[in-house]
This record gives structure tokens, C-alpha cells and sequence, in this order.
């Protein structure tokens, strides 16, 4: 067990859904990152916060949005889903270093 | 953009064998991470390297921060079944200052009992 929890597990939707994934990192880390996992693309890093600013920008699509709260907890807004939204979202926390600790992500279907 | 490459893709080895695999970079890297994922689990960090030439182990498992800074490989000696999964390298985007990390495309290990 990370100490990172990310809720919902699982979640299926339609295409021009908007969901909501939420991520809670370890206690005491000030870092939450955002990543994609998708079969042809691998691990593919989207958005960084740190102590509830944004702190680094990947390739995240417009449609994407994520904010980090007071609690350090974060959630990752998907809007418009289309099919290809479709993957394993994880959420990763750290503190100082450069180790991060993944949750057990979130599987979006969207149909 | 910066890339990491991973090999072999996939290995498939008999329980007891020693796992060799690699990671290399057209770019230099300051840390390297090793991490182990389970079929839809999360990614589990296995062993993180600070310096070139750095060779560090976690149970059966060594891994090296190669001399160039472009490259680290990971051992297991005497594999068993529960090592099977996909093992990722990892390190931060060497242009930027930030915690973003690169991933290689994985190496999937298969452990025949």
C-alpha cells in the first residue's frame, strides 16, 4: 500500500460525459502528479500541483482540468469524454525527492 | 521530446533463472527509478538511483545508475512467479526542473513455474 488512495476504482460513462477522479496523496506529501495509461501510449504524464499550485504542464488535453485543494487532496476533471479518453488514470504523490508513490488508479471506460 | 528505451520488451524465463534488463537514453539523467506494475495495479517503486555509477539492491533485485548518465539496468537474481509484471525505468524530464517523469515503454516479464 502507497499511502496514495484515488477513488472511484472504476468508472464507465458516455462519450460527452463529464467525470470527476479523485486522488488523495500521502500524508505529509505536498506533490500530487496526474498520469495516463493507455495501451498504445504508456505512462504519459499530465499535470503536476504542488501545495495547491500548478507546477508543471504535460501533454493534457484542453478539455482536461485538475486543481490540488487546501487538504492537499486533488481531482482530475475530464469533460467532453470521447472513446479515446478511455485508460488508467493514476495519481502520484511525493515530498521533496523525486520519488513518487502511485495509487492504484482509476480505470475510465467511456462508451 | 526526450525518450526512454526499454529492453528486451518481454522475457519469458524459467522460475530460478536470473532477469537482466535495460534502459537507455538519448539524453543524460540525473535519477533513475526502477518500478514494478501488476496487472491493473499501480506502479510500485522499486529501487531509486542519485548517482552515475551508483548500484543499489532491494532483495533480490540490483540496479545500476550507468557511468554515462544515459543509461540503467536492473537484475533479478533467482526469479520466482510473483515477479512477473511489467517493470518500468523512469526519471525526471532532464528540461525541466520540475518532478515530471519520462517512462519507458516497460519490459513485461513472464515467469514460467
Amino acid at each position: 500500500d502507497s499511502g496514495v488512495t484515488q477513488t472511484p476504482k472504476h468508472l464507465i460513462t458516455a462519450t460527452g460525459q463529464r467525470v470527476t477522479l479523485r486522488c488523495s496523496p500521502r500524508s505529509g506529501d505536498l506533490s500530487v502528479y496526474w498520469y495516463q495509461q493507455s495501451l498504445d501510449q504508456g505512462l504519459q504524464f499530465l499535470i503536476q500541483y504542488y501545495n495547491g499550485e500548478e507546477r508543471a504542464k504535460g501533454n493534457i488535453l484542453e478539455r482536461f482540468s485538475a486543481q490540488q485543494f487546501p487538504d492537499l487532496h486533488s481531482e482530475l476533471n475530464l469533460s467532453s469524454l470521447e472513446l479515446g479518453d478511455s485508460a488508467l488514470y493514476f495519481c502520484a504523490s511525493s515530498d521533496r525527492t523525486l520519488e513518487q508513490f502511485f495509487g492504484p488508479g482509476t480505470r475510465l471506460t467511456v462508451l | 521530446g526526450q525518450q526512454l528505451n526499454q529492453s528486451p520488451q518481454s522475457m519469458f524465463i524459467q522460475e530460478g533463472e536470473d532477469v537482466s534488463m535495460n534502459c537507455t537514453s538519448s539524453s543524460i539523467f540525473n535519477t533513475w527509478l526502477w518500478y514494478k506494475q501488476d496487472p491493473g495495479e499501480g506502479p510500485v517503486l522499486l529501487i531509486a538511483l542519485y548517482k552515475a555509477g551508483e548500484l543499489t539492491s532491494n532483495g533480490r533485485l540490483t540496479a545500476q545508475f550507468g557511468i554515462t548518465r544515459k543509461d540503467s539496468f536492473l537484475n533479478i537474481s533467482a526469479s520466482i512467479p510473483s515477479d512477473v509484471g511489467i517493470y518500468f525505468c523512469a526519471g525526471p524530464s532532464p528540461s525541466s526542473n520540475t518532478g515530471k517523469l519520462i517512462f519507458g515503454q516497460g519490459t513485461t516479464l513472464q515467469v514460467k513455474p
